[in-house]
């Protein structure tokens, strides 16, 4: 059945801090991730990816690592600013399966000054 | 500048009555797709399109429809028997990389009186 009206997981952090939003992903098939940012009533951003081959990537500021042993996939932001609250998801997608990606329920951070 | 773009951005209807939600890219992109989100979840397909003249259901379907005509445009459409539309509607491309980012464009929050 559906399910209406969930409570977002939530994440407040201290301005200046290290944040990491975590994410348990679905299928042990899936070979590339994606992190997205979603702010208040505008569409994902694209933050940064990781393929199945890598268990690390580093973007500016931000770092994805991946445990497929345990289906799990963290994104770390350092020094978060308060630009960073938003809705954060992460995506699964397999090989040859074009922009069908599978998406997380999603985690809110908040970002105190 | 290259985008996707998405109309109107906000629409308030009548239970009851069709409406059609406008998604345009300039990326050249082959592939388009929509997603319907809801409060505290993640994005769910509802129809995509590889190619002109071409699309497939995703896995909430039911209700809506779309048409392909163009590269440029995938327009969705929200049918009276669409049980609960109420919602936030984003359009997306892909460019065809091996790997599944997604462009995505800044939603259509439909709300049904």
């Amino acid at each position: 059945g559906e399910s209406v009206g969930l409570h977002l997981p939530t994440l407040s952090v201290q301005e200046g801090d290290n944040s990491i939003i975590n994410c348990a992903y679905s299928n042990s098939a899936s070979d590339y991730f994606i992190w997205y940012k979603q702010e208040s009533g505008k569409g994902p951003q694209f933050i940064i990816d990781i393929r199945s081959n890598m268990d690390k990537r580093q973007g500016q500021r931000v770092t994805v690592l991946l445990n497929k042993t345990v289906k799990h996939l963290s994104l770390q932001i350092a020094a978060t600013q308060p630009g960073d609250s938003a809705v954060y998801f992460c995506a699964e997608n397999m090989r040859n399966q074009g922009g069908k990606l599978i998406f997380g329920q999603g985690t809110e951070l908040s970002v105190k000054p | 500048d290259g985008g996707i773009t998405q109309s109107p951005k906000y629409l308030f209807r009548k239970e009851g009555q069709n409406v059609t939600l406008s998604c345009e890219q300039n990326l050249n992109h082959d592939a388009m797709y929509w997603y319907r989100q809801d409060p505290g979840q993640g994005l769910r397909l509802i129809y995509y399109s590889q190619i002109v003249n071409d699309f497939q259901k995703g896995d909430i379907a039911e209700g809506y429809s779309v048409s392909r005509e163009k590269k440029e445009s995938f327009p969705l459409t929200v049918t009276s028997a669409q049980k609960n539309p109420t919602a936030f509607y984003l359009c997306a491309s892909y460019g065809g990389r091996a790997d599944g980012e997604l462009f995505f464009g800044e939603g259509s929050r439909l709300t049904v009186l």
